[in-house]
């Protein structure tokens, strides 16, 4: 399968613990973006990487986040001292943007599903 | 700010057609897409409008109209299978930044 693939798909952690989820893009794409989704809620953009830079993080994002995409290949996403409203399926996506434009398609995992109890 | 409103749910029989509509308020727009959500699966493409005007593809139809800041998502000859969630999600450029804004999205159940 050359689709993005997430990493753990489903993650219990208690209140406090640092968690990291990883995301494989498609291979040759150079764009990367995590997202968040809650119950009955669209996805909410987090950050963006264009290649290894990160070119945007949400202003919704607390400290306690960070990503990183080294070399330009996969990312992770880590969230620290955890809180219950970080419970959330978070979504990776990936495409390819270039001189053909932007076509507003993206390719997005299964997620990664936390529950912090 | 950036927003999109969709209505949250419509309900329509098999083989009928339904109409999502879409509005937006977002800077730096450059196209509207729609992504179909299935409860537990992840956000795929659908349709995209670059341009005013109507996009077809198979049974789906998509269309913009940036003057009104106005998008719908047409879907005919319902089937079963269409029950899903569906997401307008803005384009939008900022600094270095290229990002998809997602609506609420419209939970659409199709009744035999």
């Amino acid at each position: 399968d050359t689709g993005v693939s997430q990493n753990p798909r489903h993650k219990i952690t208690k209140r406090g613990q640092n968690v990291t989820f990883r995301c494989d893009p498609i291979s040759e794409h150079n764009r990367l973006y995590w997202y968040r989704q809650t119950l009955g809620q669209g996805p909410e953009f987090l950050t963006y990487f264009q290649n290894e830079a990160q070119l945007e993080k949400s202003r919704l994002l607390s400290d306690r986040f960070s990503a990183e995409r080294p070399k330009g290949s996969f990312s992770t996403l880590e969230i620290q001292r955890t809180e219950q409203g970080d419970s959330a399926m978070y979504l990776c996506a990936s495409s390819l943007g270039g001189l053909a434009g932007d076509t507003g398609e993206l390719f997005f995992g299964e997620g990664s599903r936390l529950t912090v109890l | 700010g950036q927003s999109l409103e969709q209505p949250s749910e419509v309900t329509a029989v098999e083989g009928a057609i339904v109409q999502i509509n879409c509005t937006y308020q977002t800077s730096g727009f450059y196209g509207l897409s729609w992504y179909q959500q299935h409860d537990g699966g992840a956000p795929t493409f659908l349709s995209y409008n670059g341009l005013d005007g109507l996009e077809e593809t198979g049974r789906f139809s998509s269309f913009l109209s940036r003057s009104d800041s106005y998008g719908y998502l047409l879907l005919q000859e319902l089937q079963m299978k269409d029950s899903a969630s569906y997401f307008c999600a803005a384009g939008a450029y900022g600094g270095a930044t290229n990002k998809l804004i997602f609506g609420t999205g419209t939970l659409l159940a199709v009744q035999p």
